[in-house]
């Protein structure tokens, strides 16, 4: 099976701007999940979609949203940049659970200037 | 909340045992306990999953004590290649928490 891939790799946006993110995850899984990673705070969960529906979400503002698609890719969007959102965002999939194993990406490396 | 606590890093030898300890004083009766790794510039990689007792896979093998407060990664024979950072994760749903890594240096 291929595993989830993410896209792009690596962004570069200015603060104000809004990036979306996207996540094809394993075939079959259904459960997609987001993740912010940065050298100071590790790695923080955002939102979990499942069935095209957040099921779960962390302790993020809401400028950062999410949505899932019928066929389970995902999206992850982020409004109103700002320099402290420059971190790398993954996304894993799972097949029904979050507590099942889940199947990370590469990750999207994005900078704010 | 889940809360884990992990050591920052550690170092060892190739052919040693390596044990990483998790401490997560908050965990809920419902959650289980999973270790990751990851390498540079990619994505964190499912190593093993428990709830009590001990588990083992291929690659490694997980304690838990009663009390479940506590969890002990253990690497049996590790080499270069797993110079890694190493995450505990612990919760599920909105308190789902990872571990802040331990850094694994395995020197020749």
């Amino acid at each position: 099976k291929a595993g989830v891939t993410q896209t792009p790799r690596y962004l570069i946006k200015t603060r104000g701007q809004q990036v979306t993110l996207s996540c094809s995850p394993i075939s079959g899984h259904r459960s997609v999940s987001w993740y912010q990673q940065t050298p100071g705070q590790g790695l923080q969960f955002l939102f979990e979609y499942f069935s095209e529906t957040q099921r779960n979400k962390g302790n993020f503002p809401g400028r950062f949203s999410g949505r899932q698609f019928s066929n389970s890719r995902s999206e992850m969007n982020v409004s109103t940049l700002e320099l402290g959102d420059s971190a790398l965002y993954l996304c894993a999939s799972s097949f029904r659970q979050l507590q099942e194993t889940q199947y990370f990406g590469p990750g999207t490396r994005l900078l704010v200037l | 909340l889940a809360k884990t606590t992990q050591p920052i890093s550690m170092d060892s030898y190739e052919g040693q045992e390596v044990n990483i300890t998790c401490s997560h004083n908050n965990i809920a009766t419902n959650d289980y306990i999973t270790w990751y790794q990851q390498f540079p510039s990619q994505g964190p990689r499912f190593i093993i999953q428990g709830y009590k007792t001990k588990v083992t896979n291929e690659v490694a093998s997980l304690f838990i004590p009663a009390d479940r407060k506590s969890s002990t990664l253990s690497l049996p024979r590790v080499s270069l290649s797993d110079t890694a950072v190493y995450y505990c994760l612990v919760g599920e749903g909105n308190d789902m928490r990872f571990g802040a890594g331990t850094r694994l240096t395995v020197k020749p």
